[in-house]
C-alpha cells in the first residue's frame, strides 16, 4: 500500500495564479482533509470530506475549493493564490465509525507564493 | 481559532527522563489524538483517546483526559535520543479536526 500521496512536493507560484494540489489514498477511508502548518505553528483544517460527493469547510477555508468524486482523490484549489497561501500543505485520510480515527498523513507539498 | 493548546511550548530533557506535556481544548469533543512530527516532515499518529475514557496506555506512552477541565496529557517515560519531535494534540469535535501549536521536545543524549 502507498498511503496517503502527495503531489507535486514542491510549488512556487505568482500571485493570481491557480493551481491543483492532488492527494490520493488507497486504504478505503472515507474521512479525507486538508491542512495548512504555518511555520512554528500547528496544523489548521482547510477542508474536510467524509464521504464521495461530500465535502465541508474547516477552520481557513477561504480561497481554496475541494471536490470528492472517488474515495480516493482529494484535490485542492487554489483559486487566486496570495502570498499569504505560503504555506506547508498536509493531507490526511482516516476511517470514519462514528468518529475520526487514527489520520495517515501525506509527506506534505511546500507551496511558495510569490 | 485553533482548539487545542499545549503547555510547555518547549521542553529540553535528558534521556532516561520521563517527559509530560499538556493540552487543553475549548469545546466538546468526540475524541483526542495525539501526534509526533519530526522536522518538515508529516505528522505520525501516537495515540487516541475518546470522550468516555480516563487513561491510556500505548507502549512508553500514557495519555489521560480530562473532559471536565477540558485537558488531556501525554507522558513519554524512558525518554531517548530519537523522541526529539514536535509533539501535538487534536481534537475531533463532529468530524472537524483541530490542532493545538504544539510542544517542541528535545531529548538531550
Amino acid at each position: 500500500n502507498a498511503g496517503v500521496t502527495q503531489t507535486p512536493k514542491f510549488q512556487v507560484l505568482k500571485t493570481g495564479q491557480s493551481m491543483t494540489l492532488q492527494c490520493a489514498q488507497d486504504m478505503n477511508h472515507e474521512y479525507m482533509s486538508w491542512y495548512r502548518q504555518d511555520p512554528g505553528m500547528g496544523l489548521r483544517l482547510i477542508h474536510y470530506s467524509v464521504g464521495a460527493g461530500i465535502t465541508d469547510q474547516g477552520e481557513v477555508p477561504n480561497g481554496y475549493n475541494v471536490s470528492r468524486s472517488t474515495t480516493e482523490d482529494f484535490p485542492l484549489r487554489l483559486l487566486s493564490a496570495a502570498p499569504s497561501q505560503t504555506s506547508v500543505y498536509f493531507c490526511a485520510s482516516s476511517s470514519l465509525a462514528g468518529d475520526v480515527g487514527e489520520q495517515f498523513f501525506g509527506p506534505g507539498t511546500r507551496l511558495t507564493v510569490l | 481559532s485553533q482548539q487545542g493548546e499545549e503547555d510547555p511550548q518547549a521542553l529540553s530533557i535528558q534521556e532516561g527522563e520521563n517527559a509530560t506535556m499538556n493540552c487543553s481544548y475549548k469545546t466538546s469533543i468526540n475524541n483526542l489524538q495525539w501526534y509526533r512530527q519530526n522536522s518538515g516532515r508529516g505528522l505520525v499518529h501516537l495515540i487516541l483517546i475518546r470522550s468516555n475514557e480516563r487513561e491510556k496506555h500505548s507502549g512508553r506512552l500514557r495519555v489521560t483526559l480530562d473532559t471536565s477541565k477540558k485537558s488531556s496529557s501525554l507522558l513519554i517515560t524512558a525518554s531517548r535520543a530519537a523522541d526529539t519531535a514536535s509533539y501535538f494534540c487534536a481534537t475531533d469535535a463532529s468530524n472537524d479536526m483541530r490542532f493545538g501549536a504544539g510542544t517542541r521536545l528535545t531529548v538531550k543524549p
